[in-house]
C-alpha cells in the first residue's frame, strides 16, 4: 500500500533552517509528481511546492519562494524540502502528497505530516 | 494566482441530509478540479479529481460537478462520517491553490 512519511520537523528560531524528509513506498516513486502542503493550526490547506517526476522542474509558492527549496531521490525514495529563513508565518503541519505522472493531476495519497514552530 | 472562493464557509447538517457545496475560481481552470475531505487532526483525502470523477474507494453518495469556474460537490446523503471540512483545490495552473474550506458540523 502507499505510504508517505515525513519527518523533520521541529521548532526553530526565526531565520533558523530545518530540512524536511518524506519516505515513499507502496508505489513507483520515479513515476511521480511530488508536493508540499503546509496548514497553519487552525487555518486551511496552502500548496507549497512541486517537484516533476525525473526532478528536472520544480516550482514554488511566492510565499516560500527563494527560501525554500523542493528536491527528490528517487534513488532513495525520498522527497525532500529545505527550509531556510524561517518566519514564524512559516509555523504549519507540512505534508507531502502524491501526483500523478503528469504535473496537473490531483493529489491522491497524503502523508501524516510533520509540524514545524517557528519561535524564539 | 487563481483565487479559489467556496460557499458557505459552514454549515450545520443531520445525518440522511442531501448538501451541496460550491467553488468558484477566480478565472478559468477547465476540469482540473478535485475535491478533499479534511478530519481534526487528520490529513486532507481525495474525493474527487477531474471535476467529477469519484476517486477509487471513495462512496457513491459523493459526487462532484461543474467546469470552467463555477463547481459543486453533493453528498447525496450524509452519514456520521462525513462530518468534516472540505476543500476544493485547482491544479490547472501554478501556484496551485485551495478554497478556504466548508466545515459542515452537526445540527
Amino acid at each position: 500500500q502507499v505510504q508517505l512519511v515525513e519527518s523533520g520537523g521541529g521548532v526553530v528560531q526565526p531565520g533558523g533552517s530545518l530540512r524536511l524528509s518524506c519516505a515513499a513506498s507502496g508505489f513507483s516513486f520515479r513515476s511521480c509528481a511530488m508536493h508540499w502542503v503546509r496548514q497553519a493550526p487552525g487555518k486551511g490547506l496552502e500548496w507549497v511546492a512541486i517537484v516533476s517526476y525525473d526532478a528536472a522542474n520544480e516550482y514554488h509558492a511566492d510565499s516560500v519562494e527563494g527560501r525554500f527549496t523542493i528536491s527528490r531521490d528517487n534513488s532513495q525514495n525520498t522527497l525532500y524540502l529545505q527550509m531556510n529563513s524561517l518566519r514564524p508565518e512559516d509555523t504549519a503541519v507540512y505534508y507531502c502528497a502524491k501526483g500523478g505522472r503528469l504535473s496537473n493531476t490531483a493529489f491522491d495519497f497524503w502523508g501524516q505530516g510533520t509540524m514545524v514552530t517557528v519561535s524564539s | 494566482a487563481i483565487r479559489m472562493t467556496q460557499s458557505p464557509s459552514s454549515f450545520s447538517a443531520s445525518t440522511g441530509d442531501r448538501v451541496t457545496i460550491s467553488c468558484r475560481a477566480s478565472q478559468g481552470v477547465s476540469s482540473y478540479l478535485a475535491w478533499y475531505q479534511q478530519k481534526p487532526g487528520k490529513a486532507p483525502n481525495l474525493l474527487i479529481y477531474a471535476a467529477s470523477t469519484l476517486q477509487s474507494g471513495v462512496p457513491s453518495r459523493f459526487s462532484g460537478s461543474g467546469s470552467g469556474t463555477d463547481f459543486t460537490l453533493t453528498i447525496s446523503c450524509l452519514q456520521s462520517e462525513d462530518f468534516a471540512t472540505y476543500y476544493c483545490q485547482q491544479y490547472y495552473s501554478y501556484p496551485f491553490t485551495f478554497g478556504p474550506g466548508t466545515k459542515v458540523d452537526v445540527k
